[in-house]
């Protein structure tokens, strides 16, 4: 079945250091791919997203690319604030299940001034 | 303009009662889906609703759960003769449409934390 599978945390940064959270999945379709982030105390936000192959994904600084020959998705920001902190969500929709969406375990990302 | 909103935001219980959580998706919704997230884990999916009409409800742990939207917009989760291992966030999100991105892209709620004794 579809999975997902992404970094475990917890990943503590300074601000402004380079960070990168990997996320690998198994699909036997053609997914969509997305990183959802959680601040404390709130829901779920979609971050960005991806529908194909080579897509990026990006906002708010945060990028990712859909790599379909390494099935991997992974999350990059050149220069982490400590808004950032926070737990991020890597999942994917299956296009061909109407309803069947994996997440990854989450990975909680600290941003130390 | 207002998102998903869900009620209420804590809910403590003790074993062997009944609770039902209520979900407001975005207006004009049309998909809604509810998660079980449990502590340090991804949401995991529960059920999904297209407009009044349940579609899936293969991701419900066992029969003491059931969900729904009678009227294709606020939805209920019930959870008879709760357990200890039902303590987890429920997560309801809904979607504007019924395929491709306007499905894909789910916006969630708050989450009821339930706390089971």
């Amino acid at each position: 079945g579809n999975s997902v599978t992404q970094m475990e945390g917890p990943v503590t940064l300074s601000e402004e250091a380079f960070l990168t959270i990997n996320c690998t999945y198994t699909a036997t379709g053609y997914p969509s791919l997305f990183w959802y982030v959680q601040y404390p105390g709130e829901g779920l936000q979609l971050l960005l997203k991806a529908t194909k192959a080579d897509d990026k994904g990006s906002n708010k600084g945060f990028e990712a690319t859909y790599r379909k020959e390494t099935t991997s998705f992974h999350l990059e920001k050149g220069s982490v604030q400590v808004s950032d902190s926070a737990v991020y969500f890597c999942a994917l929709s299956d296009r061909d299940n109407n309803n069947d969406m994996r997440f990854g375990a989450g990975t909680r990302l600290t941003v130390k001034p | 303009g207002a998102g998903v909103s869900q009620s209420p935001r804590y809910k403590v219980a003790k074993r062997g009662q009944d609770v039902a959580l209520r979900c407001d998706p975005i207006s004009g919704h049309v998909s809604l889906f509810w998660y079980q997230q449990a502590l340090g884990q991804g949401p995991e999916f529960l059920t999904y609703f297209q407009n009044e009409a349940q579609l899936d409800k293969s991701g419900l742990p066992s029969d003491r759960f059931f969900a729904e939207r009678p009227e294709g917009s606020v939805s209920t989760l019930k959870i008879q003769r709760t357990q200890q291992e039902d303590s987890a966030v429920y997560l309801c999100a809904s979607s504007l449409g019924t395929s491709g991105s306007m499905k894909d892209t789910q916006y969630f709620g708050p989450g009821t934390r339930l706390t089971v004794l």
